[in-house]
């Protein structure tokens, strides 16, 4: 099945600054790479995502790439706000165990900390 | 928000007794998930439905069944809880293929196995 690693696992910047965070992925298969944000006590939340036939995405200050020949994607977040803190999972949807499906596997999240 | 609800939001209980988590959908998508949520792990995908009493493995069933017999609600029971399933609980639809669109993410059930 799919293997995804999320690095680094806790990120501080300061306010207005760039973070970036990266993921790499196993199933050279995978074709669809999310990206969720959660807020402490709450599900995780949509905010981005690219497919594999796309090489960048953006929307307003956040934006996503893929390199689908290493294998490995990342979140990009510019002019960060204290309001972008929280933790980021992103994801690869990739093969199924032993069923042939195809589902999501997730990071393991970072925690962004952007300080005022 | 989407129109997801589960119940309940928090539970303590004893090693070997048996537990049932809902999650209650208004939106009357076709596919839901249920995830365990460990630090270090992520999320990690325990059963899925597509559809009604249409229900497969994830990563991480063993000790977990599911059961879904109308659109809306999809149930995970654990028959006999182990102190290993102490975790937060997260419910999980999309409209369509698996994981090919956005899911949508339920509040969560934080679960104490004692």
């Amino acid at each position: 099945g799919e293997n995804v690693e999320q690095h680094p696992s806790t990120l501080s910047v300061q306010e207005g600054d760039s973070a970036v965070i990266k993921c790499t992925y196993s199933d050279s298969a995978s074709n669809y790479f999310p990206w969720y944000k959660q807020e402490l006590g709450k599900g995780p939340q949509l905010i981005i995502d690219i497919r594999s036939n796309v090489g960048e995405k953006k929307d307003q200050r956040i934006a996503v790439t893929l390199n689908k020949t290493a294998k490995h994607f990342s979140l990009h977040i510019t002019e960060t706000q204290p309001e972008d803190s929280a933790v980021y999972f992103c994801a690869a949807r990739g093969g199924l165990w032993d069923t042939g499906r195809r589902a999501l596997t997730f990071g393991s999240g970072t925690r962004l900390q952007v300080q005022p | 928000d989407a129109g997801i609800t589960q119940s309940p939001r928090h539970k303590v209980t004893e090693t070997g007794t048996p537990v049932t988590l809902r999650c209650h959908q208004t939106e009357n998508h076709r596919y839901m998930y249920w995830y365990r949520q460990d630090p270090g792990h992520g999320l990690r995908l325990i059963h899925y439905s597509y559809g009604v009493k249409d229900t497969d493995k994830g990563e991480v069933s063993d000790g977990y069944s599911v059961s879904r017999s109308k659109t809306e609600d999809f149930l995970l029971t654990l028959e006999s809880a182990t102190s290993s399933q102490t975790s937060v609980y997260f419910c999980a639809i999309s409209e369509s293929e698996l994981g090919y669109n956005e899911q949508f993410f339920g509040p969560g059930t934080r679960l104490t196995v004692l």
